[in-house]
């Protein structure tokens, strides 16, 4: 139990254009959805934290206009990457907690080029 | 913002040998997580051990905790070739519905 999938995989985008990623909770209900970045060869970086139906909480330096993120329903979170550029080029990770469980479970990740 | 520092950041060993992993934390801790990830993956969850805990095993791995120096280590016994991946240290500040706090972590390779 406690899958947590992500989609895409992996995008490629040209700078100036937007992308959305998904993250799902597929067997369990997720009150709360973290959004981590992870570059090259480093390690991952919360960015933001999401609870089903409020607005996300984001860390210090992370530009809530350029990182948009939604937690609409219980099972789903969104993140797009408005006006994307070269920099935003990451491996985008989000994880979920859920009532009941006693840790966060994580999605395998979704690898973002920008051109 | 980064607390977690993990040394080595690098380790090769031979197939068999015992590798050893520690994390250095700043702030008060609930508990702390071990994952591993290998090269462009996801993570994959080992183990955690709360803050109440001094020592948790689980297969191969035995982790340890001291929270008077803030340091927690990562033993894995009897190494395999499969085990060559990233290993980080996640802090925990509170339930899991808190955000983590990962550590730089170490690159494992083990030598056939």
């Amino acid at each position: 139990g406690a899958v947590v999938s992500q989609h895409p995989s992996w995008v490629i985008c040209k700078s100036g254009t937007s992308v959305k990623i998904e993250c799902r909770s597929l067997d369990f209900q997720a009150t709360t959805m973290f959004w981590y970045r992870q570059f090259p060869k480093q390690s991952l970086m919360l960015m933001a934290t999401s609870n089903e139906g409020s607005k996300a909480t984001y860390e210090q330096g992370v530009e809530k206009d350029k990182f948009l993120i939604n937690h609409a329903s219980l099972t789903l979170s969104t993140l797009t990457v408005t006006s994307a550029h070269p920099e935003d080029s990451s491996f985008y990770i989000c994880s979920a907690f859920g009532t009941g469980l006693y840790e966060q479970y994580f999605g395998p990740g979704t690898r973002l080029t920008v051109t | 913002s980064q607390q977690g520092e993990e040394d080595p950041q690098a380790l090769s060993i031979q197939e068999g040998e015992n590798a050893t992993m520690n994390c250095s934390y700043k702030t008060s801790i609930n508990n702390l997580q071990w994952y591993r990830q290998n090269s462009g993956r996801g993570l994959v969850h080992l183990i955690l051990i709360r803050s109440n805990e001094r020592e948790k095993h689980s297969g191969r791995l035995r982790v340890t905790l001291d929270t008077s120096k803030k340091s927690s280590s990562l033993l894995i016994t009897a190494s395999r070739a499969a085990d060559t991946a990233s290993y980080f240290c996640a802090a925990g500040s509170g339930g899991g519905a808190d955000g983590l706090t990962f550590g730089k972590g170490t690159h494992l390779i083990i030598q056939p």
